[in-house]
Parts: structure tokens; sequence; C-alpha cells
């Protein structure tokens, strides 16, 4: 069974904090890492595509790192805002299993002010 | 921007009976998808579609669902007869391209799914 994880399953920062967060997953046969941010009452929207080893993106003041021999991706948010307050998903396809993407359970983030 | 959109947002539906989960695309997409989320659990692939055909089902997706774009812009996902298991936000999704490398997925908003 495929597994990916992410950790912490919830964050609390104050404004202006910088975090990072976690996702595992296997680390045979990566294919492609996905990001999204999903906010309550809203859809999931696609933060980052990640494909290669090394692979460092960057919007804004949000960053993810992906190493693909080890098996995780980082997510960073600088400077935390509270409207970046959201769940927080990675979604991870290795080349043996099958068209589509497995979902970790998400990080969910509470920026106070 | 363009936007998946789904209808309804909500429903809620007596076991054993039949609800249909409506999704118009973006329209210049060819890849579309049905994921649903289990309270407190992690987000499910159920099917893809390409090309007017199932591209590929997970377990969940047994005989009990149906998918249909019956008009070249709306997405359907049917569920013949509902069971409480059936309870969950359904995410309807489209992509340009073969998702892997390309781009990530266009999400609607999600129907949530009450069976009673």
């Amino acid at each position: 069974i495929l597994n990916v994880e992410q950790s912490p399953q919830s964050l609390h920062v104050q404004e202006g904090d910088s975090t990072n967060f976690t996702c595992s997953f296997p680390s045979s046969n990566f294919y492609a890492l996905h990001w999204y941010r999903w906010e309550t009452a809203k859809s999931p929207e696609a933060l980052f595509v990640m494909t290669l080893n090394g692979d460092e993106k960057k919007k804004g003041r949000i960053s993810a790192t992906l190493n693909t021999k080890e098996g995780y991706s980082y997510l960073y948010i600088k400077g935390s805002q509270p409207e970046d307050s959201a769940t927080y998903l990675c979604a991870f396809k290795g080349d043996n299993y099958g068209q589509n993407f497995v979902f970790g359970p998400g990080t969910r983030l509470s920026v106070l002010p | 921007e363009p936007e998946v959109t789904q209808t309804p947002s909500h429903q809620v539906t007596q076991m054993g009976q039949e609800v249909i989960l409506r999704c118009v695309p973006i329209s210049n997409h060819l890849y579309f998808y049905w994921y649903r989320q289990i309270l407190g659990q992690k987000v499910e692939f159920l099917v893809s579609f390409y090309n007017n055909e199932i591209s590929e089902k997970s377990e969940i997706f047994d005989d009990q669902f149906s998918v249909e774009r019956p008009d070249g812009s709306n997405f359907t996902l049917k569920i013949r007869s509902t069971k409480l298991e059936d309870s969950a936000m359904y995410f309807c999704a489209s992509s340009a391209l073969d998702t892997p490398r390309g781009y990530g997925y266009t999400f609607g908003s999600g129907t949530r799914l009450t069976v009673v």
C-alpha cells in the first residue's frame, strides 16, 4: 500500500513567523509531487509541481524543496500572514502506482494575528 | 481565471437513492477526475476520464458508480444506490494535459454528500 504522510498534522504560528512542514513519500519510483493549498470552503489550489530531485520552487513567500532519494519534500512559508491559514496537501505519483496521485493527510496551518 | 464549477454544493439523500453530482470542467481541459474525502480521512482518487472513456478507476469506484460527459461540457458522477459510507466531500478536477509532470489539477469547490 502506497503511503504518503505529512507532518505536523496541525500547526499554530504567530503572524510574521516563518514555518515549514514535511511531506514524506516512498523513495523508490518517484515521478512527480504536487503541493496544494486548501482554504476552508474553497477548492484546493495548486501551488507547486515538482519533478526532479533537488527541485526548489518559489511563489512569493512560499517555497518548496524536493529530495526524491530520501523521500521527502519541505514546504516553507516566510513571514506567515493570517491569509496563509489553510490546509496544505501534498500529492505523490510514483511510476508504478497507476495514473493518478496519492494524497497525504494534509497539514492544517493557523496563523494568529 | 477559469474555474471548475460543481453543483450542488451540498446534497442530502436517503440511503438507497440515486444521486448525480455535476461538474463543469474548464473548457479547454481534456482530462477529468473525481476525488473524494471522507470526513477526517485523506483525499482519495475515484476515477479519471479522457477521450470519453474511463482511463483509470480505484477500488472504491465499483459498479454503483458511473461517470459521464453527456454534452461536451458537463462531467457527472452517478451513485446508483447510496450507502451511508458514501457520505463525503466529492471533488471534480480537470487538467489540460496529462497531469503528472506538467500541471497540477484544477479542482472544483466540492459537493458535500450526506447519506442518511
